[in-house]
């Protein structure tokens, strides 16, 4: 199995603050990384997929970006709202597991 | 609109069976995979596995595949997740969630099950 890696797992950062939270998976997986957000008692949402696609409905302050094994989210003009725990997942190959989260508090 | 309804809280015992469903409308059932996902509190969330509803292509997560059966069931555009034998460990919360294609992410999501095993 692909395990994914993330650091770190958990910061503080203020508003109007630009983070990088990133993932490293344990071998080469192209671009085939997603990631998501979740706050306590909801769930999951899709952000990026295929490392650097914004999915439809999100700000453009979320990006993303990466190949191979590393990669990163990056999240600027941080609003109120965007404290929550942030996952990635690989899809590249059976099974798409997460990596274990990093938690940001604004 | 999208959208994907499962069934209510359950509160099992260990060593019974379980089903869980996930009603999917808004979109045709058939062209996207649906998938399940446990969050453990305190833990993240664990891949279980997904199905094509079109050929009942299914791929499980090796670490869960003892534990569960995934099925869906086209004439009623719903998803299942099913135990023969709970066990406490198998407490969490299960999200269904849609999957557009191979390789992409999980676009859409259930509300999410609780589920509750003890003895």
């Amino acid at each position: 199995d692909i395990q994914m890696t993330q650091s770190p797992s958990s910061l503080s950062a203020s508003i109007g603050d630009t983070v990088a939270l990133t993932c490293r998976a344990s071998q080469t997986i192209s671009v085939y990384v997603n990631w998501y957000q979740v706050k306590p008692g909801k769930a999951p949402k899709l952000l990026m997929y295929i490392a650097s696609k914004l999915q439809s409905g999100v700000p453009s302050r979320f990006s993303g970006s990466g190949s191979g094994t590393d990669f990163t989210l990056t999240i600027s003009s941080l609003q109120p709202e965007d404290s929550a725990t942030y996952y990635c997942q690989q899809s590249y190959t059976s099974p798409h597991n997460f990596g274990q989260g990093t938690k940001l508090e604004i | 609109e999208v959208q994907l309804v499962q069934s209510a809280t359950e509160f099992k015992k260990p060593r019974e069976s379980l089903r869980i469903s996930c009603q999917a409308s808004g979109y045709s059932f058939t062209n996207f995979w649906i998938g399940w996902v446990r969050q453990v509190p305190g833990k993240g969330l664990d891949w279980l596995g997904i199905t094509n509803p079109r050929d009942f292509d299914t791929r499980y997560n090796p670490s869960f595949r003892a534990q569960v059966t995934i099925s869906a069931d086209e004439s009623t555009n719903t998803a299942f997740l099913h135990w023969n034998t709970l066990e406490v460990s198998d407490s969490g919360r299960y999200y269904c969630a849609r999957l557009p294609e191979l390789g992409a992410g999980f676009d859409a999501w259930g509300q999410g099950t609780l589920v509750t095993v003890s003895s």
